[in-house]
Formats: C-alpha cells, sequence, structure tokens
C-alpha cells in the first residue's frame, strides 16, 4: 500500500509570491489535513478536509487555504508569502473516522526568501 | 485551550538505559492519544496509540505508554534504549470535542550514547 505522497518536496519562493502544495492520501483514506512544522512553534494544525469539505481549521491567517478533489487528493496554497512562512508543511492522511490514526508524508519544505 | 506539554526537551541517555518521556494534556474530556517518533531526515511515524480499553498500551520498537486519566498524561516508556531509537518523539491528542485535529507536544530529542 502506497504511503502518503506529497509534491514538491523543496520550494524556494520570494516573498509576496503565492505557492501550492500537493498531497496524495494513502488508497481509501478520506481525510487529509495540514499542518506547518517550525523550530520556533513546533507542529500546528492548519485544516483538515474530509469527502471535498472543510471540516476543521486552525489559527492561521486566511492566506493560507486548501482544497480537497474527489479523489481524495488535496492542495494547500499560501498566497502573498511572508519570510515567517518558511517551514515544513506536513500532509496527513487517515480514514477520518473518531478511532483512526494519521499517516504522515515527508513533507514539503517551502523557503520564502 | 487545548494544549499538550511534553516535559524535557533534550534527553540523554546512554544505551541499555531506560528512558521515560512524560506527556500531559490540559483537558478532562473524551480524548485520543499518540505517540510520534521522527528519525533523523525521515517522516513522522506511529510509535502507539490509545483509543480506549487497556490503559497500557504496546506500540512498536518496544515502545509502550501508559494512559492516566486522572493525571491527564500519557507517558512513554522503554525498559532499555538502543543507539538507533536517537530521534525525536512527539506526543499528540485529539481532543475529541474539538474534531480530528491532532495537538503536538513541542517534542522532545532523545540521544542515545553509543
Amino acid at each position: 500500500k502506497a504511503g502518503v505522497t506529497q509534491t514538491p518536496r523543496y520550494l524556494i519562493k520570494t516573498r509576496g509570491q503565492q505557492v501550492t502544495l500537493s498531497c496524495s492520501p494513502i488508497s481509501g483514506h478520506r481525510s487529509v489535513s495540514w499542518y506547518q512544522q517550525t523550530p520556533g512553534q513546533g507542529l500546528q494544525f492548519l485544516f483538515e478536509y474530509f469527502s471535498e469539505t472543510q471540516r476543521n481549521k486552525g489559527n492561521f491567517p486566511g492566506r493560507f487555504s486548501g482544497r480537497q478533489f474527489s479523489n481524495s487528493r488535496s492542495e494547500m496554497n499560501v498566497s502573498t508569502l511572508e519570510l515567517g512562512d518558511s517551514a515544513l508543511y506536513l500532509c496527513a492522511s487517515s480514514s477520518g473516522d473518531t478511532v483512526s490514526e494519521a499517516f504522515f508524508g515527508q513533507g514539503t519544505r517551502l523557503t520564502v526568501v | 485551550a487545548q494544549s499538550v506539554s511534553q516535559h524535557n526537551h533534550h534527553v540523554i541517555l546512554s544505551e541499555a538505559a531506560s528512558l521515560e518521556l512524560g506527556c500531559n494534556y490540559s483537558y478532562g474530556g473524551t480524548v485520543n492519544l499518540f505517540w510520534y517518533v521522527q528519525y533523523p531526515g525521515q517522516h513522522l511515524q506511529l510509535l502507539l496509540k490509545y483509543f480506549s480499553g487497556d490503559p497500557l498500551v504496546k506500540g512498536i520498537k518496544g515502545f509502550e505508554a501508559e494512559f492516566i486519566k486522572s493525571k491527564f498524561s500519557f507517558n512513554l516508556r522503554k525498559p532499555s534504549v538502543q543507539w538507533s531509537d536517537t530521534a525525536e518523539y512527539f506526543c499528540a491528542v485529539i481532543f475529541l470535542e474539538y474534531g480530528n485535529k491532532l495537538v503536538f507536544g513541542a517534542g522532545t530529542i532523545l540521544r542515545v550514547k553509543s
């Protein structure tokens, strides 16, 4: 069974640009969650999508958005990039049931210069 | 607000020493509990999980954790660590009242000296 796939693995962007990250969950999983990992703030929840609907949202500004497609693949978009958006962005896949575990991808390392 | 605290940020042990990493969470409702590990250069992997039932759970690679509801704790243990256990360990909690989102502790960096 293939794991969670995130693309691209690395990105370098300039302040003010926008970026789109992609995540393909484990086959059969309907929930995709996104997390931001930084040395200062640790791992923080961005949002969760389940069956193409945003089901939960963290405390991030509206520049951070996402969507999920009918095949459960998800994209995350960050607009008007700031230096502080430099981070490892992790995608987690789960069945979405109350008792389910999340499987993480390798992450996308975003550097904003 | 829901929060998770891990007691130690850095731990250094010699091989064969016993390990206990503390984890406490801030909330008294129904929770799902997890420990994840991140080996250098690798992705987060699940060590063990607790949903309900026996509060002593066993995970991979000889790790176990005990859920003590009265103390809001979920401490991770291993009787004898190996050099290959060098990694960062994260305690994570799903507070079910707030939906399917993991709230992570700050992480504990474990270094095992050979």
